[in-house]
């Protein structure tokens, strides 16, 4: 069974302040994205990364899906209460299935 | 290019009653996932289906729960004889296949009362 571990999983932080959050398997996947949900609606893809060691940024926010592509990590720099959110990584396996984590809940304090 | 549309967004049910999702995928994406959200949780998957066939349900409970996604018309996922423990939000999504990610509806909060 491919599993996806997000760590951690609450994070609560003033504004302005970096944080990292980890997306680990012990799964190869074919490619792996990132989610952000707001309340009361539906996941919003932020990125997909497909290359072991491939770095994506969006504005303040940094990917990198781990060289042996078991692996990801989203690094947010100088965090705005706007990035306040559940945070879910996804891995997509060859038979497109699409695995989630439990996701890190963000909080960013004004 | 509309979303992934999905109806009805809250549905109230009492126990025993038949709940009937509905999910139209994004024009062009040939594929829908389901997936079910408990509060405070991530997504568990439920169903993976093209066109006519469904290609993994591994994640589906056996009994009381199916899906559909016809030639023509929106994928529905039925549950029957509902109980407490089903009420949750679904989410469907839909790709166009090998070539991309999928993108979500807004899911659907199902009470059972």
């Amino acid at each position: 069974t491919q599993l996806l571990e997000q760590s951690p999983q609450f994070l609560s932080i003033q504004e302005g302040e970096n944080l990292t959050v980890y997306c680990n398997s012990s799964s190869v996947f074919s490619s792996l994205q990132w989610y952000r949900q707001e309340p009361g609606e539906g996941p919003v893809l932020l990125v997909t990364v497909v290359t072991g060691g491939e770095v994506k940024k969006l504005k303040r926010l940094t990917f990198q899906f781990g060289d042996a592509r078991k692996d990801s990590s989203l690094h947010i720099t100088a965090a705005q209460p706007g990035d306040t959110g559940l945070y879910l990584c996804a891995g997509m396996n060859r038979d497109d299935k699409i695995i989630f984590g439990k996701g890190t809940r963000l909080h960013i304090l004004p | 290019n509309a979303g992934v549309m999905q109806n009805p967004r809250h549905l109230v049910r009492r126990r025993g009653q038949e709940a009937r999702l509905r999910c139209s995928p994004m024009k062009g994406h040939s594929h829908v996932y389901w997936y079910r959200q408990l509060p405070e949780e991530g997504l568990k998957f439920m169903v993976y289906l093209q066109k006519e066939n469904i290609i993994d349900e591994s994640g589906m409970p056996k009994e009381r729960f199916s899906a559909e996604f016809p030639k023509e018309g929106p994928s529905i996922l039925r549950i029957q004889q509902v109980v407490r423990g089903d009420s949750a939000a679904y989410f469907c999504a839909s790709s166009p296949g090998t070539s991309g990610p999928p993108n979500f509806g807004p899911g659907t909060r199902l009470t059972v009362t």
